[in-house]
């Protein structure tokens, strides 16, 4: 049975610097893996899919890899913001189509 | 597009009563899906649909959970009879292939007292 655990749970670090969360999952049978913000009371928030072929995928400040062999996937925020202050969710997709498997989260505190 | 509708944005009930969720998906997304989210468990899929039948509802916790899918553009999720334990952020996402991103609604904050 595939598990997502996500470490640590919570961060809390000083604007501007650069963070990695971290993501491991069990199987490494995955079709994609997805990484998603979560802002409290609100909803999720795809911010970078990463397919199974892929190592890596970039958007703006954000920069998410893949190792499938090892069952890792890291998340870089470069030059954080209060602003990138959330809980940030991992969830892989087994190739069961639709069925995401998620992590429990990294709650993020960025510091002004 | 608004995005994935999900109402009400919250919901307060008495246990017994009956619970029903609503969920309009982007238009065109041919995948529907419902999750639920507690701080014990995170977020579980409960079930998903494809082109308005469901696939796998297996995630559905008890008989007392239902969901239909009526039309491309509508799908509710019911619970009966509710129970305190059901108190969680439902959340609706919807996909255009099932295999690639998923676009979350806001979620309804069901409290079951």
């Amino acid at each position: 049975k595939q598990e997502v655990t996500q470490i640590p749970a919570a961060l809390s670090v000083p604007e501007g610097e650069n963070l990695v969360l971290n993501c491991s999952f069990t199987d490494s049978a995955i079709y994609n893996l997805q990484w998603f913000r979560q802002d409290p009371g609100k909803g999720l928030t795809s911010l970078l899919l990463i397919q199974s072929s892929q190592r890596e995928q970039t958007s703006g400040r954000l920069n998410a890899s893949l190792d499938k062999s090892s069952g890792r996937s890291t998340l870089y925020i470069a030059a954080s913001q209060p602003g990138d202050s959330a809980t940030y969710l991992c969830a892989v997709d087994g190739g069961s189509q639709g069925n995401l498997i998620f992590g429990k989260g990294t709650k993020l505190s960025v510091k002004p | 597009d608004a995005g994935v509708i999900q109402s009400p944005r919250h919901e307060v009930t008495e246990m017994g009563q009956e619970v029903t969720l609503r969920c309009k998906p982007i238009s065109g997304h041919d995948y529907l899906f419902w999750y639920r989210q507690t701080m014990m468990r995170g977020l579980e899929l409960l079930i998903y649909f494809n082109n308005n039948v469901p696939i796998d509802d297996s995630g559905m916790p008890e008989d007392r959970f239902s969901a239909k899918m009526p039309n491309a553009s509508f799908s509710t999720l019911k619970i009966q009879p509710s129970e305190p334990r059901d108190s969680a952020v439902y959340f609706c996402a919807s996909s255009p292939d099932g295999l690639g991103e998923q676009f979350f609604g806001p979620g309804t904050r069901l409290t079951v007292l």
